[in-house]
């Protein structure tokens, strides 16, 4: 699975968008992009994936450059409940034909992201 | 639908003892995953079950383990608890059709925290 590089913390004012990156420069053809996040104390809480499209679902919008090397994930009016540490991640979908890494997820330290009123 | 459940929440040892923890799966779902997560370490994944076999380990010493019954619900032990076997221990479900395409979403629980004295 390939490695990502997020910035380690950033700030977002109420309301306002916060705009996640991530790096993942070595992804392959056949990798999807996955955003989890973390809300202190509990158990990671999907957010959205893309493979080379940009999406967009109830929670949030996940845009991938051209040459799919980077992403963003978009919270377009960040609020309070929305303070968590995110995580990006690609991995391969892969069938059960033999070794499978479908439950497999390789967090990294992700972004603590703190929304400030 | 119900999330996914794991049993018990919390739970304090002390170093020898060894412990069972549950993980009842979100209906329909066969495949079950175990994390690990640390201030240290970060998330780590233990193990993955399909249909009651192991498909993936993770890097940990064999005094974890686990298994799945044939209803999907999953266990998971350690033996011979160590003070740095206190940790979160995070349970994640999944649904997968076995095709070569498309992806893959994991659902986590709330976690069982382990404490060892």
């Amino acid at each position: 699975d390939a490695k990502t590089t997020q910035p380690p913390s950033m700030d977002c004012a109420e309301g306002r968008a916060a705009n996640l990156p991530c790096n993942h420069s070595t992804i392959s053809g056949n990798e999807y992009v996955y955003w989890y996040r973390q809300i202190h104390s509990q158990g990671p809480q999907y957010i959205i994936h893309g493979l080379k499209n940009n999406e967009t679902n109830e929670m949030a919008s996940l845009i991938i450059t051209e040459d799919r090397k980077s992403s963003t994930l978009i919270l377009p009016h960040a609020t309070l409940r929305d303070t968590a540490v995110y995580y990006c991640i690609v991995r391969v979908a892969k069938s059960f034909g033999g070794s499978s890494n479908t439950g497999k997820l390789i967090f990294g330290q992700g972004t603590t992201l703190q929304v400030k009123p | 639908k119900a999330g996914v459940t794991q049993t018990p929440r919390y739970l304090i040892k002390t170093r020898g003892q060894q412990v069972t923890l549950s993980c009842s799966p979100i209906s329909g779902h066969r495949s079950v995953s175990w994390y690990q997560q640390t201030p240290g370490q970060g998330l780590q994944f233990l193990f993955e079950y399909f249909s009651e076999t192991q498909r993936n380990k993770g890097n940990f010493p064999g005094r974890f383990s686990g298994r799945q019954f044939s209803n999907s619900r999953s266990e998971m032990n350690v033996s011979t608890l160590e003070l740095g076997d206190s940790a979160l221990y995070l349970c994640a479900s999944s649904f997968w059709t076995g095709s070569t395409s498309g992806a893959n979403v994991l659902t986590f629980g709330a976690g069982s925290r382990l404490t060892v004295l």
